[in-house]
């Protein structure tokens, strides 16, 4: 069964970074992509960037360009989010989503999310 | 790239079949068959209900359905159950290959 296991819960000070892991298990990691979502308090869902694994290629909304990277660990089988010059707005719960094969577009497996909190 | 426009809420009684909208543009939902569902309780991560417009993955009851007409996507769900009640939310593959969802609509079972 696939498995989707995020990094916990975070506080960050407005203006730095945080990077978020995404630890894979079942299925076979280089044979699909990764998404990054995430859902501000009481808001909707926000589709933030993705890569595939295999060829280490991200491409990532234009919202979070030059903001966010997301890398992958094939040897691990770990995907990472790193969103910088963090903001209050950036408070949210980030999800990392499995995207099977071509079908790249929708998620069928999801992590747990991770809270990420933004305060002075 | 705008959200796509999903009503705020919807509500039917148990029994009843409920249909949720989703709205794009002729760069996102009218191009492509890639339109996908999800449902999401509160406090849970999002469930695929629906992928590519009318597929339903293994184990969503055949009560939910999606189809497309233009620039707009819609999830139909017949025979409401209480369990049915959360957020649900589309999204849709993009011209500029990346991903937008809808705002979110919230079924209430009344």
């Amino acid at each position: 069964q696939v498995q989707l296991v995020q990094s916990g819960a975070e506080v960050k000070k407005p203006g730095s970074s945080v990077k978020v892991s995404c630890k894979a298990s079942g299925g076979t990691f280089s044979s699909y992509t990764i998404s990054w979502v995430r859902q501000a308090p009481g808001q909707g869902l926000e589709w933030m960037g993705r890569i595939i694994p295999i060829l280490g290629i991200a491409n990532y909304a234009q919202k979070f360009q030059g903001r966010v990277t997301i890398t992958a660990d094939k040897s691990t089988s770990t995907a990472y989010m790193e969103l910088s010059s963090l903001r209050s707005e950036d408070t949210a719960v980030y999800y990392c989503a499995r995207g099977n094969g071509s079908g790249w577009f929708y998620f069928d497996y999801w992590g747990q999310g991770t809270l990420v909190t933004v305060s002075s | 790239q705008s959200a796509l426009t999903q009503p705020p809420s919807v509500s039917g009684s148990p029994g009843q079949s409920v249909t949720i909208s989703c709205t794009g543009t002729s760069s996102d939902v009218g191009s492509y068959n890639r339109v996908s569902w999800y449902q999401q309780p509160p406090g849970t991560a999002p469930k695929l209900m629906i992928y590519e417009v009318s597929n339903r993955p293994s184990g969503v009851p055949d009560r939910f359905s999606g189809s497309k007409s233009g620039n707009t996507a819609s999830l139909t769900i017949s025979g409401l159950q209480a369990e049915d009640e959360a957020d649900y939310y589309c999204s849709s593959y993009t011209s500029s290959s990346r991903v937008v969802f809808g705002g979110g609509t919230k079924l209430t079972v009344l």
